[in-house]
């Protein structure tokens, strides 16, 4: 098993942009989510997925959007990346609520 | 709402001395509780998790963590550490009706020779 990818590993982007981080896993994982994680911040969600067609916001929803066509994927899509954007960015997945979380190695992006 | 405080941002340990990382969350029921371990420029891995029973948890890499729920914490011990100990370290918290998990903000672990 590959676990949970993530790509790019780095990117930056002009304010305004857009662009979508992907992230796949294939453990059959129900649960997937997209974090940042910034300076003293510790790791924040952004939004979640209890299975396919099934997200919802996090606790830093504004910005992103996402989408669950498949088990497998959870693409997380900045609409016009802000400065404020700039973080690194975690996709985990889990089998059951509350089970140990499995992290991608995550995205580093940086908005200018 | 459930939150989680990591009071201290940096330790620094000899090689070999003991480690406790404090943990304090706040939730009105019975929390279900996790330490992560990231290494730099990696994902985070579990180090151990508490559900319910037994309040001491045995975890990976010779740690664990006691839950305390007249205190409110769930600190992370470790009798010996080694240099490959040095990483960020973060405790989290979900609850039973909430999908969310709710990260503290981290300590950064230093191990000096």
């Amino acid at each position: 098993n590959a676990g949970v990818t993530q790509t790019p590993k780095f990117q930056v982007l002009k304010t305004g942009q857009s662009m979508t981080l992907q992230c796949a896993q294939d453990m059959n994982h129900e649960y997937m989510s997209w974090y940042r994680q910034d300076p003293g911040m510790g790791l924040r969600l952004i939004h979640y997925s209890v299975g396919a067609g099934i997200t919802d916001q996090g606790e830093v929803p504004n910005g992103y959007n996402v989408s669950r066509s498949t088990t497998e994927d959870f693409p997380l899509r900045l609409l016009s990346a802000a400065p404020s954007q700039t973080s690194v960015y975690f996709c985990a997945s889990t089998e059951r609520r509350f089970e140990t979380q499995y992290f991608g190695p995550g995205t580093r992006l940086l908005v200018l | 709402a459930q939150s989680v405080t990591q009071p201290d941002i940096h330790i620094t340990v000899s090689e070999g001395a003991s480690l406790e990382l404090r943990c304090n969350y706040s939730y009105g029921a019975t929390p279900y509780l996790f330490w992560y371990v990231q290494s730099p420029g990696q994902g985070l891995q579990l180090l151990l998790k508490y559900f319910s029973g037994d309040t001491l948890v045995q975890g990976i890499k010779g740690f664990e963590a006691e839950f305390k729920r007249s205190q409110s914490s769930f600190n992370l011990r470790k009798p010996s550490v080694h240099w490959s100990d040095a990483a960020e370290y973060f405790c989290a918290v979900g609850s039973f009706g909430n999908e969310k998990l709710t990260f503290g903000t981290g300590t950064r672990l230093t191990i000096i020779p």
